[in-house]
């Protein structure tokens, strides 16, 4: 079992529709999600992080978090042409210690359809 | 306010050469982290460093990897006697402390021949 897994995809949702990205990950004792976006050929973005179970909203995007179930999704409301891209969900186990060090899935690739 | 910069940003080596990778941090920003990326694979954690110290280096292969984080100047990934299963997209990311909030540079597509 990976130790944080993502769908490949790709998914495609039409302009203006709600995309829906989901993570699971292994370690129960994880604290710390992220969800990056990485443009073709380009370096991941930070859009959004969350700590807490639940959801935070920031925009059009909104991460949630459920830690019972060990999954972390990210919802894109009103989605944008420019909205296509890859989203890695990346994840601080336990065992990164008090440093930046992430596990990443290998991401989704949303394609947004005008 | 330069974002973290990598150069070069596409290096060519044949087999069995040395390749080297340099990354600046973000101004302000003392924490560096290596990672690299296969093709439709994510990011793999290399190594960590701060200035003049290796924290973590769980991720780098015992052979042929080293890095570095001089007092003065880049942080540079070494890569000798190159592979072609080296051929990766390598990128650096910087922090201001040890908070997880990576920023990543654009990256140093590497092709072995």
């Amino acid at each position: 079992q990976k130790e944080v897994e993502q769908n490949s995809g790709p998914l495609s949702v039409p302009e203006g529709a709600i995309a829906s990205l989901n993570c699971t990950y292994s370690d129960r004792g994880s604290q710390s999600f992220f969800w990056y976006r990485q443009y073709s050929g380009k370096s991941p973005e930070l859009i959004m992080f969350i700590y807490s179970n639940g959801d935070k909203e920031d925009g059009r995007f909104t991460a949630q978090l459920n830690k019972a179930s060990q999954y972390v999704s990210l919802l894109i409301r009103d989605s944008q042409p420019s909205d296509s891209a890859t989203y890695l969900c990346a994840v601080k186990t336990p065992g990164s210690g008090n440093t930046g060090k992430l596990i990443f899935g290998q991401g989704t690739t949303l394609q947004v359809k005008p | 306010n330069a974002g973290v910069m990598q150069n070069p940003r596409h290096l060519v080596r044949r087999r069995g050469q040395e390749a080297r990778l340099r990354c600046s941090p973000m101004k302000g920003h003392s924490h560096v982290y290596w990672y690299r990326q296969l093709p439709e694979e994510g990011l793999k954690f290399m190594v960590y460093l701060q200035k003049e110290n290796i924290i973590d280096e769980s991720g780098m292969p015992k052979e042929r990897f080293s890095a570095e984080f001089p007092k003065e100047g880049p942080s540079i990934l070494r890569i000798q006697q190159v592979v072609r299963g080296d051929s990766a997209a390598y990128f650096c990311a910087s922090s201001p402390d040890r908070a997880e909030k990576l920023f990543f540079g654009s990256g140093t597509q590497l092709s072995v021949l």
